[in-house]
């Protein structure tokens, strides 16, 4: 089973709109962290935000929310008043208790912003 | 500038060499992780490190071997095992603390074997 589940392989909005990026994740620990990293084409990986799973204020940074559902087991990335440089791959991350501080990715969600 | 240095950008091979990525990082961090990326893919580990001298497989090793004899430097040699290794190569580092301490990324290396 998929660890991370990210169900939009593409997404458009419009500039200055707000877009939700879809995350489901399945773990049994009760431990755990939840991360969005953005990849523009150029390819490096830029952290986007975190949140444990003890938080329970869902985290937020600047334009970047994220929308915490512990019993659904979502972590869902807001990103308010889209800009042209948000076009890019968008990717949720877990990492377990116990895991060996090792990464699990989805396959990511490609947003394109129109304006 | 702190931060990761992944060297050459492009690397085109040919088929049956052995090739090694180089990744060289000054955060003063513990871990070190190697990433392949697929077109249209998330990203999967291959390798990582948590101190000098030690390293544990990842979810895809086989056709590829690491080093860590220095804490900044974590090598990746892709060898003429691995049946597809045109890939897009991402190396991370991390400290090693619980909690919300993100991967910090380099540039990364495509690498093209012809």
């Amino acid at each position: 089973a998929q660890k991370i589940t990210q169900t939009q392989p593409g997404m458009f909005v419009q500039e200055k709109e707000a877009v939700t990026l879809d995350c489901t994740y399945d773990t049994s620990d009760q431990s755990y962290g939840l991360f969005w990293y953005k990849q523009p084409s150029s390819g490096e990986m830029i952290f986007l935000i975190y949140q444990g799973s003890y938080d329970e204020q869902n985290a937020t940074e600047g334009r970047y929310s994220l929308n915490f559902q512990k019993a659904r087991k979502s972590a869902n990335l807001v990103i308010s008043a889209s800009q042209l440089g948000d076009s890019a791959m968008y990717f949720c991350a877990m990492r377990e208790l116990g895991s060996n501080y090792k990464l699990t990715f989805g396959k990511g969600t490609l947003l394109t912003v129109n304006p | 500038d702190g931060g990761i240095t992944q060297s050459p950008k492009y690397l085109f091979r040919k088929e049956g060499q052995n090739v090694t990525l180089s990744c060289e990082q000054n955060l003063n961090h513990d871990a070190m992780y190697w990433y392949r990326q697929d077109p249209g893919q998330g990203l999967r580990l291959i390798y990582y490190s948590q101190i000098v001298n030690d390293f544990q497989k990842g979810d895809i090793a086989e056709g590829y071997s690491v080093s860590r004899e220095k804490k900044e430097s974590f090598p990746l040699t892709v060898t003429s095992a691995q049946k597809n290794p045109t890939a897009f190569y991402l190396c991370a580092s991390s400290i090693l603390l619980a909690g919300g301490n993100e991967q910090f990324f380099g540039p990364g290396t495509r690498l093209t074997v012809l």
